[in-house]
């Protein structure tokens, strides 16, 4: 079975700074891995996902994920952040033998301070 | 484009009522799943849905819940006989169909594209 822990449910950072929301999975098999983003009273939306290749991924917003897997960790990081940028983040997995079952973490709260 | 359709947002039930979900996939998406949010966990899958037909319901608790899609209209998660841990945020994902049926990297592909969700209070 697969899961995810997200260990930091609530990261304030002041706007302008770097922030890194950590993820850490478990699974015995191979997985691919996303970040949702939840503004307020909005739906989860893609931000940005792992699937093969190039260990760092990008979103078109500034955020950057890199998958390590001799950490199982997938943290998404932004050098510097903005005001809009306040949300729930959500970690997930999918594992790739034919699925389409998201196993989410518990989500991150990111309040940007100005 | 208004993507996925969620209603209604908010939805208070007494105890061993009825509570109906409704959920409109984005144009073009025949693929529906639901998750339901229990307070302080990630979102937990509960089913997925084609055009009349569910492809995967292991999600879903045995008891009082289903979920339909009809050929026409929104796909409807019904739980019955509702009780206080019941009390969640339910949201609804709509994917682009894959010509090619269940294949392991379509919707991961494509992603889901979520709804905003039904925060469910059950009183």
């Amino acid at each position: 079975a697969q899961s995810v822990t997200q260990l930091d449910s609530q990261v304030p950072v002041f706007e302008e700074a770097p922030v890194e929301l950590r993820c850490n999975y478990s699974s015995s098999v191979s997985v691919y891995l996303f970040w949702y983003v939840q503004y307020p009273n909005q739906g989860l939306q893609l931000l940005l996902k792992y699937l093969s290749g190039s260990t760092l991924v990008e979103s078109i917003n500034g955020f950057e994920a890199e998958f390590n897997k001799s950490q199982t960790s997938f943290h998404l990081r932004k050098p510097s952040v903005h005001i809009s940028d306040t949300a729930e983040y959500f970690c997930a997995v999918s594992v790739l033998s034919g699925t389409y079952k998201y196993i989410f973490g518990t989500g991150t709260r990111l309040k940007v301070l100005a | 484009n208004a993507g996925v359709m969620q209603n209604p947002r908010h939805l208070v039930r007494r105890r061993g009522q009825e509570a109906r979900l409704r959920c409109s996939p984005m144009k073009g998406h025949s693929h529906v799943y639901w998750y339901r949010q229990l307070p302080e966990e990630g979102l937990k899958f509960m089913v997925y849905l084609q055009k009349e037909n569910i492809i995967d319901e292991s999600g879903m608790p045995k008891e009082r819940f289903s979920a339909e899609f009809p050929k026409e209209g929104p796909s409807i998660l019904r739980i019955q006989q509702v009780v206080r841990g019941d009390s969640a945020a339910y949201f609804c994902a709509s994917s682009h169909p894959d010509a090619s049926g269940l294949s392991p990297t379509s919707t991961i592909n494509y992603g889901y594209t979520f709804g905003s969700g039904t925060r469910l209070t059950v009183v």
